[in-house]
C-alpha cells in the first residue's frame, strides 16, 4: 500500500520555465512533508519541507504547496536550471502520531531540465 | 565537516550469505536511520538508532538487524540473503531524533545478491 504517490515517473522542462512536481498521500495522519533531491551515485539531499499548519513554504527558487483537503502537495521550481536535473522524492511523516522518526517516501520523479 | 559515509559502496553476495554494511554519521550526530531503496518499492524505512539503542523499526523480517556503537557509527546486517534483498541501502544521520530535524543521507551501499 503506497501511502505516498508520485504518479509521474519523469518530467521534462525547458531551462527558465517552471517545473511542477506532484505528490499525493493517503494517510491523514501525515503532518509533515519534505522534498529531497537525488543525483546519481549520491544520497538524497533535503530541499524544502512544510508543516500541515501551513499551505505554502518558499525557499529561493523552490516553493512547496500543500492542499490538505486534497491530500496533495507540489514542488514548484522557478526558474528551472539544468543543474536541477535529478530525481525528486516526496516524503511524509506523522510526527504527532507517534511516527516522528520515520519518513515515508514516494517512488520519485526524474526531472530533466533541457538547456 | 565530513558528510555521512557508507562502506562498502558496492557489494556482491550470493543467496544464503550474510552481509554487514557500515555507516559513519556526521560528527556530533547521534541518530542514524537506515532505508532500503528498490525500483519497485522506493525508499522504505528499516530502523533507527539513537544513543546505541534501536528506537524504531520498519516492516522488515528479522533477517535485517543493526546496531549502533558509542561513537554513533552504525552497522546493518542482513542474514540468509535473498535475491529480493538486492537494493541500495541508505543511511541518514541527524543531530537528534525526529524527522523535523534535517536528516543527511550517505551515498548508499549497492548490494547485489546473485
Amino acid at each position: 500500500d503506497q501511502q505516498v504517490k508520485q504518479n509521474s515517473p519523469s518530467l521534462s522542462v525547458q531551462e527558465g520555465r517552471i517545473s511542477i512536481l506532484n505528490c499525493d498521500y493517503t494517510n491523514s495522519m501525515f503532518d509533515y512533508f519534505l522534498w529531497y533531491k537525488k543525483y546519481p551515485a549520491e544520497g538524497p539531499t533535503f530541499l524544502i519541507s512544510i508543516s500541515s499548519i501551513k499551505d505554502k513554504n518558499e525557499d529561493g527558487r523552490f516553493t512547496v504547496f500543500l492542499n490538505k483537503s486534497a491530500k496533495h502537495l507540489s514542488l514548484h521550481i522557478v526558474p528551472s536550471q539544468p543543474g536541477d536535473s535529478a530525481v525528486y522524492f516526496c516524503a511524509a511523516s506523522a510526527t504527532s502520531g507517534g511516527s516522528n522518526y520515520k519518513l515515508t517516501f514516494g517512488k520519485g520523479t526524474l526531472l530533466t531540465v533541457n538547456p | 565537516k565530513a558528510g555521512v559515509t557508507q562502506t562498502p559502496r558496492y557489494l556482491i553476495k550470493t543467496r544464503g550469505q550474510q552481509v554487514t554494511l557500515s555507516c559513519s554519521p556526521i560528527s556530533g550526530h547521534r541518530s542514524v536511520s537506515w532505508y532500503q531503496q528498490t525500483p519497485g518499492q522506493g525508499l522504505q524505512f528499516l530502523f533507527e538508532y539513537f544513543s546505541e539503542t534501536q528506537r524504531n523499526k520498519g516492516n522488515f523480517p528479522g533477517r535485517f538487524s543493526g546496531r549502533q556503537f558509542s561513537n554513533s557509527r552504525s552497522e546493518m546486517n542482513v542474514s540468509t540473503l535473498e535475491l529480493g534483498d538486492s537494493a541500495l541501502y541508505l543511511c541518514a544521520s541527524s543531530f537528534v531524533q525526529g524527522v523535523r530535524n534535517e536528516q543527511f543521507f550517505g551515498p548508499g551501499t549497492r548490494l547485489t545478491v546473485l
